[in-house]
C-alpha cells in the first residue's frame, strides 16, 4: 500500500486552464502539505492543514486553492494556470515527529 | 571529495568510496533537522534525522553530524554504492514553526562504477 498517494503522476495542460491534483494518506497523519518543486530541485512549502484547518499558507497566488475533505486528503486545485506554475508538486503527511512523507510527485507542464 | 548543497552541485565518487554532502542552514533557533534521497522521478524519502541536543547520529551506512556553532550538517555516507546515486537535500525545522520543514537546495550524488 502505497502511503502517501497523488494523482495524477502527470499533468499537460494550456494555460488558463482550471485543473487539480488529489492526494491521500493511509498513515492516520494529522497534517498534510503541499510542496512545489522547481526546475533546479528547489522544494518550497506552498500549504499545511492540520485535522481539515489550514495552519500555514506561504506566498502563493490566490489561483491556488487548497481543500482538505478529511484529514486524510489534501487536494490542490489551481485556476487560470500559468507557465511559471510547471514545476513538480509533491504533497506529504506528517505526525508529530516532524518526519515528512511524501507522494511521488505530480509533474505539471502548462503549454 | 564534499560537496555544499546549495545550488545542486554534482559530486562524483567511486563505488565503494565513502561520500560527504555538506549543508549550511539558515537559522540558529531550528532544533531538528533531518536528510533526504530523491532518486529521479520519485519523491523525497527520509535517511535520518537528528535534534539539536546531539551533534553525531548514525544509522545503517549514513552518519549525520551537526555542528551548531557554524550552523553546518553533513551526510556521510560509507561505501557508496551505485543505488545511493540521487539528489540529497538537507532540511530544518524552527522551534515554533510546527512540523514545516526548510529544505536546503539540493546536492547530486552520481556514483561511478
Amino acid at each position: 500500500d502505497t502511503a502517501v498517494s497523488q494523482t495524477p503522476k502527470y499533468l499537460v495542460t494550456q494555460m488558463g486552464n482550471d485543473k487539480s491534483i488529489k492526494c491521500e494518506q493511509n498513515l492516520g497523519h494529522d497534517t498534510m502539505y503541499w510542496y512545489k518543486q522547481d526546475s533546479k530541485k528547489f522544494l518550497k512549502i506552498m500549504f499545511s492543514y492540520n485535522n481539515k484547518e489550514l495552519i500555514i499558507n506561504e506566498t502563493v497566488p490566490n489561483r491556488f486553492s487548497p481543500k482538505s475533505p478529511d484529514k486524510a486528503h489534501l487536494n490542490l486545485h489551481i485556476n487560470s494556470l500559468e507557465l511559471g506554475d510547471s514545476a513538480v508538486y509533491f504533497c506529504a503527511s506528517s505526525q508529530a515527529e516532524r518526519k515528512l512523507f511524501f507522494g511521488s510527485g505530480t509533474q505539471l507542464s502548462v503549454l | 571529495g564534499e560537496s555544499v548543497g546549495l545550488h545542486l552541485p554534482t559530486l562524483s565518487v567511486q563505488e565503494g568510496d565513502n561520500s560527504i554532502i555538506n549543508c549550511a542552514y539558515s537559522n540558529s533557533a531550528s532544533d531538528y533537522f533531518i536528510w533526504y534521497k530523491q532518486e529521479s522521478g520519485k519523491g523525497p524519502q527520509f535517511i535520518i534525522d537528528i535534534r539539536s541536543n546531539m551533534d553525531k547520529r548514525q544509522g545503517q551506512r549514513v552518519t549525520v553530524l551537526l555542528n551548531k556553532t557554524v550552523k553546518h550538517l553533513s551526510l556521510q555516507i560509507a561505501a557508496t554504492q551505485p543505488g545511493d546515486s540521487a539528489v540529497y537535500f538537507c532540511a530544518e525545522n524552527m522551534v515554533g514553526a510546527g512540523n514545516m520543514l526548510t529544505f536546503g537546495g539540493g546536492t547530486r550524488l552520481m556514483v561511478k562504477p
